[in-house]
């Protein structure tokens, strides 16, 4: 199947710096990506959706200043944590879309705040 | 509009037995179903999935799962589970023609030597 890289696979950072999370397809173009968040035992839950040239459509109480989303080409994506906090802890998971409407996710990015 | 409901948080079986977990789905135009497992730390990785075509749906690992119209229901099932069953386990919908997906809340499996 499809493969979808993102990296890190964690970082730690302290409060009020910047973090960036990248995601590529690495065998497909995907001209649509997609962000999720998940919290501890908890499931997925859509940030926002990437299209790439064009601005990121975000889900309903995400901030879009706080989460940077840029997809520069058919195989990258990349979500940018501005001045990250505590409660922006996190695990962040990117996924890219096949055709046929098949999402192919990435292995995550454990994001931890002090 | 589209949503997943999957009963059970956490379903523990024997090694050998049954799987069963289970997936109703609300939609308000014909659906793509999907089951994604998910280790620790890691990300979702495609079990199998329902695209309109046969019912019972075959996926990896020995996995399937039967599309329900009439129970509006997808659930996923093994006929002998293994230790390495073990993990997180998540139903999803999407519009045919659509980005959104939505997920349940997963059910963790445990499985008991």
């Amino acid at each position: 199947g499809a493969v979808v890289s993102q990296h890190p696979s964690w970082v730690i950072c302290k409060s009020g710096t910047s973090v960036k999370i990248e995601c590529r397809s690495l065998d497909f173009q995907a001209t649509t990506m997609f962000w999720y968040r998940q919290f501890p035992k908890q499931s997925l839950m859509l940030m926002a959706t990437s299209n790439e040239g064009s601005k990121a459509t975000y889900e309903q109480g995400v901030e879009k200043d706080k989460f940077l989303i840029n997809h520069a080409s058919l195989t990258l994506s990349t979500l940018t944590v501005t001045s990250a906090h505590p409660e922006d802890s996190s695990f962040y998971i990117c996924s890219a879309r096949e055709d046929k409407n098949i999402q192919y996710f990435g292995a995550g990015t454990r994001l931890s705040v002090l | 509009a589209q949503s997943v409901t999957q009963l059970g948080s956490h379903v523990s079986v024997s090694e050998g037995a049954l799987v069963l977990l289970r997936c109703n789905y609300s939609s308000s135009v014909p659906p793509y179903l999907f089951w994604y497992v998910q280790y620790p730390n890691q990300g979702l990785q495609l079990l199998l999935k329902y695209t309109s075509a046969a019912t019972l749906v075959k996926g990896i690992n020995g996995f399937e799962a039967e599309f329900k119209k009439s129970e509006t229901s997808f659930h996923l099932t093994k006929p002998s589970a293994h230790m390495s069953d073990a993990a997180e386990y998540f139903c999803a919908v999407s519009a045919f023609s659509g980005n959104q997906f939505y997920f349940g809340t997963g059910t963790s499996l445990t499985v008991i030597p």
